[in-house]
Formats: C-alpha cells, structure tokens, sequence
C-alpha cells in the first residue's frame, strides 16, 4: 500500500527554469493538497483541490500552477523558478469526510539557484 | 489572520518523564485538530486528532483540548529516545474543506 506518492524527491533547478511535480494517491480519497515548508515557517498550503475537477488557492500560490488530472494524481508546477520557491514541498490527501486527517507523501527537496 | 502558536523549543526531557507540547490557535471556528510528529528529512505522520473538548488517549500519548481558552495540548508518557521529533499542531481551517492551518513545530528531546 504505497499512500501518497510524490515525484521527484531531490531536484535542483536554475532560476528561471520550469518543473512539475507529481502526486499520486492509491486510497480513494477526495481531497488533495500541496504545501511547502520552510524553516521557521511551517507548512503553507499551496493549492489545494477539494474534489476531482475543482483547485483552489492556499496561503501561498504566487508562482505556481496546479493540475488535478484525475482523482489520483494532482501535479503542482513551477513555471519560472525563482530562489524563494527553494524549499520542500509536500503533498497530501484525505477522503474529505467530515474532519478527516491528511496523509502525506515523502517530500520534494527543491533548491533553485 | 487565523495562526497557529508553538514554542519551537527545544523541549528537553529526560527519558521515562512526561512530555508536554502546547499549541494556541485564534481561530474561534476551528473544529478539527491534530498532532502530527515530523523526524528530521521525513514527512509529518499524524499522531492523534481531537474534536472535543476534553482529553483523549491513545496509549503513551494524550491530547488535550479546550476550544473556550483556544488552546490544545499533547502529553506524552513515559517518554523514549524514539519520541525525539519535531511535533507539528494542525487546527482546521473554518469553512475550510478540509484545509488545515500548521504551526511552526515543537522540537522535543529526549535524553538518555
């Protein structure tokens, strides 16, 4: 049962530079998300999408672009990287219901110079 | 702005003495809450969730929650070495779907 799937996990990029990283999620759920964490920061959710079909802004969405392809896999892209999107980017999912948890995939560590 | 308080710490215990995490959030509507603990380069995992108020139990761990002073604990029994993580608040994000609002993190030790 391999959860959340995220892809890839190291990446380094120059400033400029564009990128898509992927999220897949084999437990049915709903709801899948994107954040980034940074030191001292926490997590800040990116983008989110609720349901399939349907994306919405988070807290911090200037700079990149989401895709919710089907009910599994939601991508999240960097059109033009730039040195403060350097950071770890995590997606998640939950079923939706009620208060539900989210699951987390393994993290991207994205520096860009 | 809705936020989320910790004590980054670090929150030193010896091993076997109790843990105590704190988190304060200013969302009023906040229903849903949860503690997730986060090893150094790895993922957060979610530990416990609480919706009412009182406490709740899951073996070592307790959690805590008051909604009319806006605050939410994690005690942690008989802590172990294992236990050393960063231990991240979440409060539900009212009206959100789902969303969750993160505090910065808790840094606990435990020694030897």
């Amino acid at each position: 049962n391999a959860g959340v799937t995220q892809t890839p996990k190291f990446q380094v990029l120059k400033t400029g530079q564009s990128m898509t990283l992927q999220c897949a999620q084999d437990m049915n759920h709903n709801s899948m998300y994107w954040y980034r964490q940074d030191p001292g920061m926490g997590l800040r959710l990116i983008y989110y999408s609720a349901s399939e079909g349907t994306t919405d802004k988070g807290e911090v969405p200037n700079g990149y672009n989401v895709s919710r392809l089907n009910k599994r896999e939601f991508s999240l892209r960097l059109e033009s990287a730039a040195p403060s999107q350097t950071s770890v980017y995590f997606c998640a999912s939950t079923d939706g219901q009620g208060e539900s948890p989210l699951h987390f995939g393994n993290g991207t560590r994205l520096t860009v110079t | 702005q809705k936020e989320v308080e910790q004590n980054s710490g670090p929150l030193s215990v010896p091993e076997g003495a109790i843990a105590s995490l704190n988190c304060t959030y200013s969302d009023r509507g906040s229903q849903s809450f949860f503690w997730y603990r986060q090893y150094s380069g790895k993922s957060p995992e979610l530990i416990m969730f609480i919706y009412s108020n009182g406490d709740k139990e899951d073996g070592r761990f307790t959690a805590q929650l008051n909604k009319a002073s806006q605050y939410v604990s994690l005690l942690i029994r008989d802590s172990q070495p294992s236990d050393s993580a960063t231990y991240l608040c979440a409060v539900g994000v009212t009206g959100g779907g789902n969303k969750l609002t993160f505090g910065t993190g808790t840094q606990l030790k435990v020694e030897l």
